[in-house]
């Protein structure tokens, strides 16, 4: 079964970069695969961050391009978000999710999420 | 990018009775359309993928329909585990992927 942990601070100050990592477990992220961060605020609902593939490859949301690196570590089997310059507006919660190819390349497997609370 | 708006915005009724949610697309996403359900405190769990095929383990009263704009998630008969917040989301003309804004089914 594919598990994924996300693990960070909980807490950034604004002006600031918020840095998560998302450790997968049951799957080598080396077989393949997008991996994603997505994020969950009232304000906005769903967004999706960007995705990544395990050859490194990257796309980002046009609307937080400018701010966001997602990188992968396939010897850790874990990929990480980076968030620079972070408002109160980037106070969500926060999941890294796979992109499956057997079920259309929708988000299949989630972990659990954590909260980044933007805030001095 | 492609907008996508679920309605209603709250549903509510009983168990037993049938659900149908609607997701339309500001333009085609062909076929490329999933549905997630999310519970408090819960990461959202996929339910229905590529428009109509059901995820792994998903009870069969869940069935998804449509193409192109206009898209429908029906529940035959509604379980108490059922009321929750249901979301779209699409893949067809990415970057970016987009959600809709969900709809919350509600027990009357």
């Amino acid at each position: 079964q594919v598990q994924l942990q996300e693990s960070g601070p909980g807490l950034v100050k604004p002006s600031e970069t918020l840095s998560l990592t998302c450790a997968v477990s049951g799957y080598s992220i080396s077989s393949g695969h997008y991996w994603a961060w997505i994020r969950q605020s009232p304000g906005k609902g769903l967004e999706w961050i960007g995705s990544i593939y395990h050859s490194g490859d990257t796309w980002y949301n046009p609307s937080l391009k400018s701010r966001v690196i997602i990188s992968v570590d396939t010897s850790k089997n874990q990929f990480s978000l980076k968030l620079t310059s972070v408002t109160a507006a980037d106070t969500a919660v926060y999941y890294c999710a796979r992109r499956g190819a057997s079920t259309g390349f929708a988000f299949d497997f989630w972990g659990q999420g954590t909260k980044v609370t933007v805030s001095s | 990018e492609v907008v996508l708006t679920q309605s209603p915005a709250t549903l509510s009724l009983s168990p037993g009775e049938r659900a149908t949610l609607s997701c339309r697309a500001s333009q085609s996403v062909r076929n490329y359309l999933a549905w997630y359900q999310q519970k408090p405190g819960q990461a959202p769990r996929l339910l229905i993928y590529d428009a109509s095929n059901r995820a792994t383990g998903i009870p069969a009263r869940f069935s998804g329909s449509g193409s192109g704009t206009d898209f429908t998630l029906t529940i035959s008969s509604l379980e108490p585990e059922d009321f929750a917040v249901y979301y779209c989301l699409q893949r067809s003309d990415w970057p970016p992927i987009t959600f809709g804004q969900g709809t919350r089914l509600q027990i009357k």
